[in-house]
């Protein structure tokens, strides 16, 4: 199975901070990784599919890179409604296995 | 619009079998993959399995003796039973609708872009 990590577990931004979040899978996945916004009691909602395709109808402030086994997800300038938990997720191969995530926290 | 609509029992004792089953509204049902995630109280996303319109299933091997997923594509639903559960089954469970893109003309990528509310389920004596 392929491992992800996430890092930061958590951290701590100001509303118009530039924010990235790093995902490494434990062996290469190509650009088969997806990342994934969850609010608290609701369901998680597709960013980014293929490493760096953003998903309709997300703000083009959100945006992805990488590929092989490192990955990134950057938010270019923090809004209120950003705050949320996000997900990595590798599609390369079953189980589709996801990171254990990355709390975006208002400092 | 696609939606997905899911139900089932909430509320288990450890030994028994979990069942949930999710509808899809709006939406073709054949050319996706219908997936199930889990995610325990506080914590983070499971991938537990998924089908295909024709039935063919993928299930995470840390699950796979004790999952099932199967599909009703004249209802157009799809279900989830978990047998022998115990507290450590106790999660919120969603259904997702899984599709694919062509990028760069390249190949096929995967992602689940329509995801159902969520059932809580809760396993204890």
């Amino acid at each position: 199975d392929i491992q992800m990590t996430q890092s930061p577990s958590s951290l701590s931004a100001s509303v118009g901070d530039r924010v990235i979040i790093t995902c490494r899978a434990s062996q290469s996945i190509s650009s088969y990784l997806n990342w994934y916004q969850q609010k608290p009691g609701k369901a998680p909602k597709l960013l980014i599919y293929a490493a760096s395709s953003l998903q309709s109808g997300v703000p083009s402030r959100f945006s992805g890179s990488g590929s092989g086994t490192d990955f990134t997800l950057t938010i270019s300038s923090l809004q209120p409604e950003d705050f949320a938990t996000y997900y990595c997720q590798q599609s390369y191969s079953t189980p589709r296995s996801f990171g254990q995530g990355t709390k975006v926290e208002i400092k | 619009q696609v939606q997905l609509q899911q139900w089932g029992a909430g509320l288990l004792k450890p030994s028994e079998t979990l069942s949930l089953t999710c509808a899809v509204y709006g939406g073709s049902f054949s050319g996706y993959y219908w997936s199930w995630i889990r995610q325990p109280p506080g914590k983070g996303l499971e991938w537990i399995g998924e089908i295909d319109h024709s039935g063919s299933t993928n299930y995470n091997p840390s699950l796979k003796s004790r999952v099932t997923i199967s599909v009703d594509t004249s209802k157009n639903q799809f279900s989830l039973k978990l047998s022998s559960v115990t507290a450590a089954d106790t999660a919120v469970y969603y259904c997702a609708r899984a599709d694919e893109w062509l990028v760069q003309q390249v190949d096929y990528y995967y992602g689940m872009d329509v995801w159902g509310q969520g059932t809580t389920v809760t396993v204890s004596s």
